[in-house]
């Protein structure tokens, strides 16, 4: 398996602009998570679907956040307007239950100007 | 709310040294513990997993114990060796099966 799959790795916009990250877990995992990496703030859990369900998204920071996974092989974060504090690395990463290993992708580093 | 504290932020040793990370948690009701390694610019690996029930797990070098009474963890590196350089995070799983990271111990190992 080629693992938890992000794109795109990198993601340069402007202050407004809409942006979605994508990402395809391992196959028959069931869970995903959405993660945002800061030097302030760390490793901070936005949002997690069990079989494609939202579970808790009570990380998501405002509504300007939403997140989708219209099947088991596919999730998106949106963010619409971005804005410049949005900036950060999102990960993505899938298991098949909670209490096993977690698998990561290799990160969204996205700047908003 | 659960917190997780790694000391120290940082640390340097020469190759060839035993070494430990610890990690310290609040809130003892854990399913399990975790300690992952970040390389810089990609995503977290995950080395090993002890479940609460578990006192320790082994994986090579590493060898990772767990006191959930005293909400601490220990990461032992036997042997250390420069590619052993990279950040350290332990997360803790608690009853809403999410998992609460520390801010990890940067580890560089000097040739």
């Amino acid at each position: 398996d080629a693992g938890v799959i992000q794109s795109p790795r990198h993601e340069v916009t402007e202050m407004g602009q809409e942006v979605t990250l994508r990402c395809k877990p391992i196959s028959g995992h069931d869970y995903l998570f959405w993660y945002r990496q800061t030097m302030m703030r760390g490793l901070e859990l936005l949002i997690y679907f069990n079989n494609n369900v939202p579970i808790d998204d009570s990380g998501m920071p405002e509504d300007r956040f939403s997140a989708k996974m219209p099947n088991a092989s596919f999730s998106t974060l949106k963010i619409q307007p971005s804005e410049p504090r949005d900036s950060a690395v999102y990960f993505c990463a899938s298991s098949s239950r909670p209490d096993e290993k977690l698998f990561f992708g290799s990160g969204t580093q996205l700047s908003v100007l | 709310k659960q917190e997780v504290t790694q000391i120290p932020a940082a640390l340097s040793v020469p190759e060839g040294e035993n070494l430990v990370l610890n990690c310290s948690f609040t809130d003892s009701a854990i399913y399990n513990l975790q300690w992952f390694r970040q390389d810089p610019g990609k995503g977290l690996t995950s080395l090993l997993l002890i479940q609460s029930s578990q006192r320790e797990q082994t994986s090579g070098r590493l060898n990772a114990s767990l006191d959930k009474s005293s909400g601490r963890s220990t990461l032992y590196i036997a042997a250390s060796q420069p590619g052993d350089s990279a950040t350290y995070l332990c997360a803790v799983m608690g009853g809403a099966q999410k998992l609460v990271f520390g801010q990890g111990t940067r580890l560089t190992i000097n040739p």
